[in-house]
């Protein structure tokens, strides 16, 4: 079975710093790993997935991840916080099988500081 | 194109009552799934469809929960003798491949 951990419940930063939200997944077989954001009052929406390939994946908004299976991470970045980055940002994960489901964290809320 | 539609965008009941919430998922997408979003917290699981398999039902909280999806499609989430700990958004998402989740904007269910 898979899981996923995110490490701090809420993440605040000032404008202009670098975004660091850290996620750590479990998974007997090479996982499927994604971000999604939720803005307030609203749907959740992807930001980056990592499928195969490169391990560096770009998202929209200026987001990038690292998959490091060594470390089993997949932490969420953005060099210059702004505003408009204030939501929930959920890490979740899945498997290739045809009976899999995507797991989600418990979630991540990230202020921004004027 | 058309995304995940959910109606009632908002739903109050009174405890005790059934409720019926909808889902319309993206033309085409073989799988639905649904999650419980309470105040402040993550997303909790509730069920799965995925084209013609039987469900996870493995994440309803109660047998007062229950969802069907008709011809593929269509998705009715099912609560019975409503609780006010049932009160929550109740989202739905839809993919066709295991990819990337599309979500509907939920329905928020409040039980007085």
């Amino acid at each position: 079975a898979q899981s996923v951990t995110q490490l701090g419940s809420h993440v605040s930063v000032s404008e202009g710093a670098l975004v660091l939200l850290r996620c750590n997944y479990s998974s007997s077989v090479p996982p499927y790993l994604f971000w999604y954001v939720q803005y307030p009052n609203q749907g959740l929406q992807l930001l980056l997935k990592y499928t195969t390939g490169a391990t560096l994946v770009k998202g929209i908004n200026g987001f990038e991840a690292e998959f490091k299976k060594s470390e089993t991470s997949f932490h969420l970045t953005k060099p210059s916080a702004h505003m408009s980055d204030a939501a929930e940002y959920f890490c979740a994960v899945s498997v290739y099988s045809s009976a899999s489901k995507i797991i989600f964290g418990s979630g991540t809320r990230l202020s921004i500081r004027p | 194109g058309a995304g995940v539609s959910q109606s009632p965008s908002n739903k109050v009941t009174e405890k005790g009552k059934d409720v019926e919430l909808r889902c319309d998922p993206i033309s085409g997408h073989t799988a639905l799934y649904w999650y419980r979003q309470s105040l402040g917290q993550g997303l909790e699981f509730l069920i799965y469809f995925q084209g013609n398999s039987a469900p996870d039902k493995s994440g309803l909280p109660s047998d007062r929960f229950s969802a069907e999806r008709t011809g593929g499609s269509v998705s009715t989430l099912t609560i019975q003798r409503t609780q006010q700990e049932d009160s929550a958004v109740y989202l739905c998402a839809s993919s066709s491949t295991l990819f990337e989740q599309y979500f509907g904007p939920g329905t928020r269910l409040t039980v007085t």
